[in-house]
């Protein structure tokens, strides 16, 4: 069964600096790999997702994530982060997408001033 | 267009009281999720429908939970009786048709339900 495993419950960035959220998910076929944003007292809405075409896909907000097959890993970035960028990050992932997908537990992010 | 509507937004209610989550999928989306989410557990799916036919509820909790989709733009999810354990945020989602679990999955705003 496929799993995903997001290190850090909370990051916390200056204005401006570099976001890194990791993701590395667990999958016997090939996966279909996701990135969710949710902002407080809000539903979750997609960021970005890998559905087995280029490995680094570019999402909204200028943010943008690489599938890595030999690390197992699909890593959140963006360059410069926002205020407007706090909020929580989830992966997801479905095997090839023929399964619903399963949510990582999350990563805050807080960016600070 | 509107996107996923659910109601009630906040409910309280006493242990042992029926509860009932409302859902409106987005039209013409054939898939539609629901999800719980607490601090503890994270994001779960309790159930899934595609064209209305309840496909996989191995995530619902217990005999408790129950869901229904009568038609393609309602369905709701049942919590009889409520014990303080459920209290979380459930969210409503759907996904239109092709590409199976490949596409964008839409969420409504939630439900924060409080078991008293």
């Amino acid at each position: 069964a496929q799993s995903v495993t997001q290190l850090g419950s909370h990051v916390s960035v200056s204005e401006g600096a570099l976001v890194l959220l990791r993701c590395n998910y667990s999958s016997s076929v090939p996966p279909y790999l996701f990135w969710y944003v949710q902002y407080p007292n809000q539903g979750l809405q997609l960021l970005l997702k890998y559905t087995s075409a280029a490995t680094l896909v570019k999402g909204i907000n200028g943010f943008e994530a690489e599938f890595k097959k030999s690390e197992t890993s699909f890593h959140l970035t963006k360059p410069s982060a926002h205020m407007s960028d706090a909020a929580e990050y989830f992966c997801a992932v479905s095997d090839w997408g023929n399964t619903p997908l399963v949510f990582g537990k999350g990563t805050r992010l807080s960016v600070i001033a | 267009d509107a996107g996923v509507i659910q109601s009630p937004r906040h409910e309280v209610t006493e242990m042992g009281q029926e509860v009932t989550l409302r859902c409106k999928p987005i039209s013409g989306h054939d898939y539609l999720f629901w999800y719980r989410q607490t601090m503890m557990r994270g994001l779960e799916l309790l159930i899934y429908f595609n064209n209305n036919v309840p496909i996989d509820d191995s995530g619902m909790p217990e005999d408790r939970f129950s869901a229904k989709m009568p038609n393609a733009s309602f369905s709701t999810l049942k919590i009889q009786p409520s014990e303080p354990r459920d209290s979380a945020v459930y969210f409503c989602a759907s996904s239109p048709p092709g590409q199976g679990f490949g596409n964008t999955i839409y969420f409504g705003e939630g439900s924060w339900l409080t078991v008293v």
